[in-house]
């Protein structure tokens, strides 16, 4: 079965850079997730989005953006890098009241 | 505001005997429940959930969870753990009944040849 695809699986940055990091949901999800887990931490959510609207927003700092595109991929711009920003980025599907199914991650990290 | 407690940084079993990952939560109204596994290098692969209904959750590999209101507890089990389990464990709450899940800290779990 189709999954949670995450591109790329690996980032490494300089501080002060932008990133993009995107997601493609399993086919016919119509809600993304993402979630940002630190080292040694669990995930945090920092924002979703339903049939390209932001639907809900967490722990999302003012220099990430993110959105929805037409054919439902999602992408997470993160500018100004900060050391801190090094973490492991989650993006996760599902249908309307059903459980999230979950990419396997790309791991950033901010030289 | 929710909040999920996994008392246990880690926890050992030998393979073969019971497994019991413990979760504890706090939030108001009735929440959805949730246990993750991760695996190194990899992403969380759903096990099983609660919403309503029966107290006993049966997931994926053999885990099931017990759901106790009274406790406000969510307990992972495993009747026989195998070498493969070894990962590891988030309990998640939300609060909402959708997708945006609090986390707990996780639990390593080692079984042991």
């Amino acid at each position: 079965a189709a999954g949670v695809i995450q591109s790329p699986r690996h980032l490494i940055k300089e501080k002060r850079e932008t990133a993009t990091l995107k997601c493609y949901p399993i086919p016919r999800h119509d809600t993304v997730y993402w979630y940002q887990q630190g080292p040694g931490q669990d995930p945090q959510f920092l924002i979703s989005f339903y049939e390209k609207m932001q639907s809900d927003k967490g722990s999302i700092p003012d220099r990430f953006s993110a959105q929805q595109f037409s054919d439902y991929h999602s992408e997470l711009n993160m500018s100004s890098l900060e050391l801190g920003d090094s973490a492991l980025y989650f993006c996760a599907s599902s249908l309307v009241d059903t459980e999230a199914f979950f990419g396997q991650g790309t791991r950033l990290t901010v030289v | 505001a929710q909040s999920v407690a996994q008392p246990e940084d880690q926890v050992n079993v030998a393979e073969g005997n019971p497994l019991t990952v413990k979760c504890t939560y706090s939030v108001s109204g009735n929440p959805y429940l949730f246990w993750y596994v991760q695996y190194p290098n990899r992403g969380l692969q759903f096990l099983l959930k609660y919403i309503t209904g029966d107290n006993l959750v049966k997931g994926s590999y053999g885990f099931e969870a017990e759901f106790n209101k009274s406790q406000t507890s969510f307990h992972l089990k495993k009747p026989s753990a195998l070498v493969s389990d070894s990962a590891l464990y988030f309990c998640a709450v939300s609060p909402l009944g959708n997708n945006r899940l609090a986390f707990g800290k996780g639990n390593q779990v080692v079984v042991i040849p």
